[in-house]
């Protein structure tokens, strides 16, 4: 079955420590990209990646960071959380940019 | 990327068909035009694509007339599990994707 998986779904963390959110897809898909979804101001990317060790910024990089190593995998990671990344975050793969995108079920962090 | 509008909500009747609308009047001529559906804390999904004309599927059909300013997804006879938020995108099918506020769609029994 296609899909796109994150781990962990929910998470409590402290600010300061920091944390990976895994996103893995078995599509082969060259695409994929991170979003946040906050109340009120919808989704908005992260970042995204074209292909293995190609990637780059969206529109709300700032405290995150990521890599993709190898196709499948494209972890997110916060350094250092702070309380105003509590959100929902989705990964999301593709083989070619918004076609037919596939998400994942989301995670909801949130940083206390 | 260019700007999209739509309705910010709308409400329907089941066995209605619904058409949302998108505004996308900074087109550029390698966007393409895609649709997304979004259930409550879940991912969205994907729902049609098209660059030009008429695209149909077993789920909806995307209109776009000739200038591509605009775009209409139509929605034949809706059910209650219709309801969501539908989001329209424009871009050339690569790198940055921007999503706008979404038409809240309501449908009632």
């Amino acid at each position: 079955e296609a899909q796109v998986t994150q781990n962990p779904r929910y998470l409590i963390t402290v600010t300061g420590k920091k944390l990976t959110v895994t996103c893995s897809q078995n599509m082969n898909h060259e695409y994929m990209s991170w979003y946040r979804q906050d109340p009120g101001l919808g989704l908005r990317q992260i970042y995204y990646s074209m292909n293995v060790e190609v990637t780059d910024k969206g529109d709300v990089p700032e405290g995150y960071k990521v890599s993709r190593k190898e196709k499948r995998n494209f972890p997110l990671i916060l350094e250092s959380p702070s309380p105003n990344q509590t959100s929902l975050y989705f990964c999301a793969s593709s083989s070619k940019g918004l076609t037919e995108a596939f998400f994942g079920q989301g995670t909801r962090l949130t940083v206390v | 990327l260019a700007k999209t509008t739509q309705p910010i909500s709308m409400d329907s009747y089941e066995g209605q068909e619904v058409n949302i609308t998108c505004s996308h009047n900074n087109i550029a001529t390698n966007d393409y035009i895609t649709w997304y559906q979004q259930f409550p804390s879940q991912g969205p999904r994907f729902i049609i694509q098209g660059y030009k004309t008429k695209v149909t599927n077993e789920v909806a059909s995307l209109f776009i007339p000739a200038d591509r300013k605009s775009s209409t997804l139509s929605l034949p006879r809706v059910s209650l599990s219709d309801t969501a938020v539908y989001y329209c995108l424009v871009g050339a099918n690569a790198g940055k994707s921007t999503f706008g506020d979404g038409t809240t769609l309501t449908v009632k029994p």
